[in-house]
């Protein structure tokens, strides 16, 4: 069982169209990070974020800390095949021990 | 690229043996992490070193070990194979020993197991 859920597992677009991947946990968390992973490659960091209810951009890329920091959303804006990945996110609890959720694996097809 | 380098990019051997997956940390770094990516079980934490010290434990085996040296590089130990720990091992190095951390990977092994 995943401490954290990701969802959904799979989501193939076409580019140009928006989209949004969730995490989900039962347990607070003192930061949470996003991570993208290509085939083949380590997981590279895209964002961390820390206070609840943050909200954080990276160009089309938009991160945000629920208000309970249980759970964070990674919203995508005209996506593009660029962007295919597999999207981690990660807790930290406080005594530095952190998750990974399972990820979602995106295809963004042109 | 993270920094961080693994040796080796891949490894094949078979059931019962033992090896030894080495990873350098960015300069500067005092935290290694191990981590096992499976295609079932996505990416698992193994252990935490922070200079030289174990600092945290998650899913790994006992079959499985790991050290980190006085000049920082650490290396996995994974004895008595079987066929299930064949993966993606990933390294992963940080500044910060607690608290929030952003962790840099490396590229990889990939250990195969027949």
């Amino acid at each position: 069982t995943q401490l954290l859920e990701q969802s959904p597992q799979f989501l193939s677009i076409q580019e140009g169209e928006n989209l949004t991947v969730y995490c989900n946990s039962s347990s607070v968390f003192s930061s949470l990070q996003w991570y993208r992973q290509e085939p083949g490659e380590g997981p590279v960091l895209l964002v961390t974020v820390v206070t609840g209810g943050e909200v954080k951009k990276l160009k089309r890329l938009t991160f945000q800390f629920g208000d309970a920091r249980k759970d964070s959303s990674l919203h995508i804006t005209a996506a593009q095949p660029g962007d295919t990945g597999l999207y981690l996110c990660a807790g930290a609890s406080g005594n530095n021990d952190m998750r990974f959720g399972a990820g979602t694996r995106l295809t963004v097809k042109p | 690229d993270s920094g961080v380098t693994q040796t080796p990019k891949h490894l094949i051997t078979a059931t019962g043996q033992r090896v030894t997956l080495r990873c350098s940390p960015r300069s500067g770094d005092l935290s290694v992490y191990w981590y096992q990516q499976s295609l079932d079980q996505g990416l698992q934490f193994l252990i935490q070193y922070y200079n030289g010290e174990e600092r945290a434990k998650g899913n790994i085996l006992e079959r499985f070990s790991a050290q980190q040296f006085p000049d920082l590089h650490s290396e996995l130990n994974l004895s008595s194979l079987e066929l299930g720990d064949s993966a993606l091992y990933f390294c992963a190095s940080s500044s910060a020993g607690v608290g929030y951390n952003e962790q840099f990977f490396g590229p990889g092994t990939r250990l195969t197991v027949l």
